[in-house]
């Protein structure tokens, strides 16, 4: 079955950088877009960046623009963000997601657990 | 940038209502609208793509529709296990944004 598994989340100061991976199994990773997406306490969703399934096309939310990268390794089945000069703003769980397709006109058909950014001051 | 405008923010229903929930986007989006249902400290699951295709898996008594910028989504029938926030959201190759959500609770 689909699995996608967050791992990175740690509690780190303003300016600081992190990188986030995600370990996906039981699907074929490289058939498929997959993105990032953020829920900060008690707040909504928001969706931070995304990838196609070749990687050649990405996508960032204005807020990350400059400061988050995407990249995905396809032989190993994962995708990362790396994240730099972090902001207290930044602090939320991060999920994966996997797309419903090989490119960007689809919705996330399955999600990882999460895992927790904290930014501090 | 779409923006996407969900209504009511929170609603209060009984086991058994049927319950509607509106997006609205700042511009046409065609089809190009999800519904995902999130409880407390878990993943959001996918209800509905495409602004009404049911997710495989998932039980009929949800539906979504609408298409341009005004969908609804309803549940029919309320259960106990439906007690959640639901999320809109648009999605296409260069841009994607999610509602702000409704939480739906028991009366």
């Amino acid at each position: 079955q689909v699995q996608l598994v967050e791992s990175g989340g740690a509690l780190v100061k303003v300016g600081g950088s992190l990188r986030l991976s995600c370990a996906a199994s039981g699907f074929r990773f490289s058939d498929y877009y997959m993105s990032w997406i953020r829920q900060a306490p008690g707040k909504g969703l928001e969706s931070v960046s995304y990838m196609t399934s070749s990687g050649r096309d990405t996508f960032y939310a204005e807020s990350v623009k400059g400061r988050f990268t995407i990249s995905r390794d396809n032989a190993k089945n994962s995708l990362y963000l790396d994240m730099s000069n972090l902001t207290t703003e930044d602090t939320a769980v991060y999920f994966c997601g996997r797309g419903k397709g090989s490119y960007g006109s689809v919705p996330v058909d399955y999600w990882g657990q999460g895992t927790l950014v904290s930014v501090s001051s | 940038d779409i923006q996407m405008t969900q209504s009511p923010s929170t609603l209060s229903a009984s086991v058994g209502d049927r319950v509607t929930i509106t997006c609205r986007a700042s511009e046409n989006i065609n089809v190009l609208l999800a519904w995902y249902q999130q409880k407390p400290g878990k993943a959001p699951k996918l209800l509905i793509y495409r602004a009404s295709n049911l997710e495989t898996g998932v039980p009929s008594r949800f539906s979504g529709s609408g298409s341009g910028t005004e969908f609804n989504f309803t549940i029919n029938s309320l259960q106990p296990d439906d007690f959640a926030t639901y999320y809109c959201q648009h999605y296409n190759r260069y841009s994607r944004t999610f509602g702000q959500g409704t939480k739906v609770d028991i009366k």
